[in-house]
């Protein structure tokens, strides 16, 4: 079985600081590896995914996250957080048959 | 860009009464899915669906809960009697094919009272 945990259920940044937000993983086999970010009363987005290429990924609106076996981590990094990154940000893990499990959520915080 | 439909944006219901919610899913995908999602709480996994028959399904799915690709476009998931602890958001995800990325719809909220 898989599952994930993420580390903080809510990060405050200043607007121009780096984010940084935590998540560990478990499985038993390779994982593929997400991140999904949730506007107020929006669906899901899919920031970024790990599917055992390069471990450093890169996502859109600036979001990276780098895949640290040893570490069993996969933490989703910005280096200059805007006003617009406030949102609740999900960490997800799939096996081979893509069958999704997600973490709790990290609600961010942008405060100006 | 294609996209994963849902509706409605917003339901309420009372309790005990029966709900559909309706998804359409992208059009050349195979595998379906819906998850749920409580205020406050994370995302859920309930169950997915392929090749019109459940591949897999949660404890979350029990016998109040069923899937049906009706008419080759639309995947709904029908609560039979609904109670207050149903209330959630809940999503429908595609995807091509098994292994391959789910994209969400933006949700439905269901209200029991």
């Amino acid at each position: 079985a898989q599952s994930v945990t993420q580390l903080d259920s809510h990060v405050s940044v200043s607007e121009g600081t780096p984010v940084l937000l935590r998540c560990n993983y478990s499985s038993s086999y390779s994982p593929s590896l997400f991140w999904y970010v949730q506007h107020p009363n929006k669906g899901l987005q899919l920031l970024l995914k790990y599917t055992s290429a390069a471990t450093l990924v890169k996502g859109i609106n600036g979001f990276e996250a780098e895949f640290k076996k040893s570490e069993t981590s996969f933490h989703l990094t910005k280096p200059s957080a805007h006003m617009s990154d406030a949102a609740e940000y999900f960490c997800v893990v799939a096996n081979n048959n893509n069958d999704m499990r997600f973490g709790a959520g990290t609600r961010l915080t942008v405060k100006p | 860009e294609p996209e994963v439909t849902q509706t409605p944006s917003h339901q309420v219901t009372q309790m005990g009464q029966e709900v559909i919610l309706r998804c359409v899913p992208i059009s050349n995908h195979l595998y379906f899915y819906w998850y749920r999602q409580i205020l406050g709480q994370k995302v859920e996994f309930l169950v997915s669906f392929y090749n019109n028959e459940i591949s897999e399904k949660s404890e979350i799915f029990d016998d109040q809960f069923s899937v049906e690709r009706p008419d080759g476009s639309n995947f709904t998931l029908k609560i039979r009697s609904t109670k207050l602890e149903d209330s959630a958001m809940y999503f429908c995800a595609s995807s091509a094919n098994r292994g391959y990325e789910q994209y969400f719809g933006p949700g439905t909220r269901l209200t029991v009272t």
